[in-house]
Order: structure tokens, then sequence, then C-alpha cells
């Protein structure tokens, strides 16, 4: 089983619109969980940590699951400039980050 | 806002050659990592480093590869003899802490080598 697991997409949606997606993750002494976005050929830049409690940041929203060991990301009134690839991030023990394999995310016109 | 920068943004090199790429970390940060993402594929852990010495590495990291702190402010990654495989983007990331904590632990990612083995 991967140790990061997401919707691959892509997902197509018009400007304005809500969109949502989820990862799982195989480790369950994972502590620390993050939601990092990647351009094309750019490196990752880190979007958001997602607390227990789940968070928000504008227009992002993450939700933590612990029981059933999955994560989500919310994106209300997508923009042009929110299409990227979403990585699900997870930090497994103190070192090392799991990437997974990324959510595409196209918002158009 | 400080940033993790990188140098070369790309290298290409003959297979068999040695490669150093570079790192300067943000720098109040004190635990230094890098990754390496294959074109198509996902983000990989390759080796973290803190105190001047390797605190993990992955399968990957091999005797083929090896870092170093050659100063305060750089933070390199070796690849003795590069192999066509070794083609990939390399990433370096640094935190302020590890692991669990309030943010600290957060990395941030340069903006990447990309080596090119022929």
């Amino acid at each position: 089983r991967k140790e990061v697991e997401q919707d691959p997409g892509p997902f197509n949606v018009p400007e304005g619109a809500t969109v949502a997606f989820n990862c799982t993750y195989s480790n369950s002494a994972s502590q620390s969980f993050f939601w990092y976005r990647q351009d094309c050929r750019k490196e990752p830049k880190l979007l958001m940590s997602v607390y227990s409690s789940g968070n928000e940041d504008g227009r992002f929203t993450a939700q933590l699951n612990r029981a059933s060991q999955y994560i989500s990301l919310l994106i209300r009134d997508s923009k042009l400039s929110d299409s990227a690839t979403y990585l699900c991030v997870v930090n497994s023990n103190d070192y090392k980050l799991s990437f997974g394999a990324g959510t595409t995310v196209t918002v158009r016109a | 806002e400080p940033e993790v920068t990188q140098t070369p943004s790309h290298q290409v090199t003959q297979m068999g050659q040695e490669v150093i790429l570079r790192c300067v970390p943000i720098s109040n940060h004190l635990y230094f990592y890098w990754y390496r993402q294959i074109l198509g594929q996902k983000v990989e852990f390759l080796v973290s480093f803190y105190n001047n010495e390797i605190s993990e590495k992955s399968e990957i990291f091999d005797d083929q590869f090896s870092v170093e702190r050659p100063d305060g402010s750089n933070f390199t990654l070796k690849i003795r003899s590069t192999k066509l495989e070794d083609s990939a983007m390399y990433f370096c990331a640094s935190s302020e802490a590890r692991g669990s904590g309030s943010g600290l632990y957060e990395q941030y990612f340069g903006p990447g080598t990309r080596l090119t083995v022929t």
C-alpha cells in the first residue's frame, strides 16, 4: 500500500466553483500533514498545514480525519490562478516528508 | 521573505561524471533536506541533515550520494558517478525544527536543479 494516495484528477472546474479532493495515508502514527501546491516544473510550495481540528486559510479549507486516515482540501470560489497540482504530504517521522502523486486542478474561465 | 536558493538551475552531465548540486537554506533554519522528482513522478525523500550529520536517508541515497555543509551557509549534494536514472529535478528544503511542533517544522523548498545525465 502506498504511503500517501490521492485522487489523481484532473478536476476541471469553472471559475467561481468549489472543488474538493482527498488523500489517504497508510501510517497511523503520522503526526503532521500538509497541502503543498506545485506548478508545472516548479518546486512544491507550502499551501497550508493541516491541524486536527481542521483549518481554513482564505478560500482553502483542510480537514483531517485520523480515524479514517484521510485528509481533504476544499477550494471555494476557484480562481484561474488556483490551477496547479496539489500535493498531499505527510510527515511520517521526524525528518521525512512523504508525498502523494498529486491531484491536478484546472480552473477554466 | 527568506527563501531557499539552489544552483545551478540546470546541469547537464555525462554518465559516470561527478556532479555537485548547491543549496543555500533559509538562514535561521537548522534542518536540511534533499528530495528528487523524476519527470512525471512524485517527489521522493533522499536525505535529511542536522548538526553536521545525516539524520535519515532513503534507500535511494546509496553510496553514490553524499551531502555536506562546507560552510555556514551552503548545503551540497554530490553524486559521484552519475547514471542515466539519476536524471531528475533535485529539490533542497529546510526547516526551523523537525517533526511535530507548532509550524516550526514546515519544510520550505528551493526552486530545484534539473539534472540531465546523457
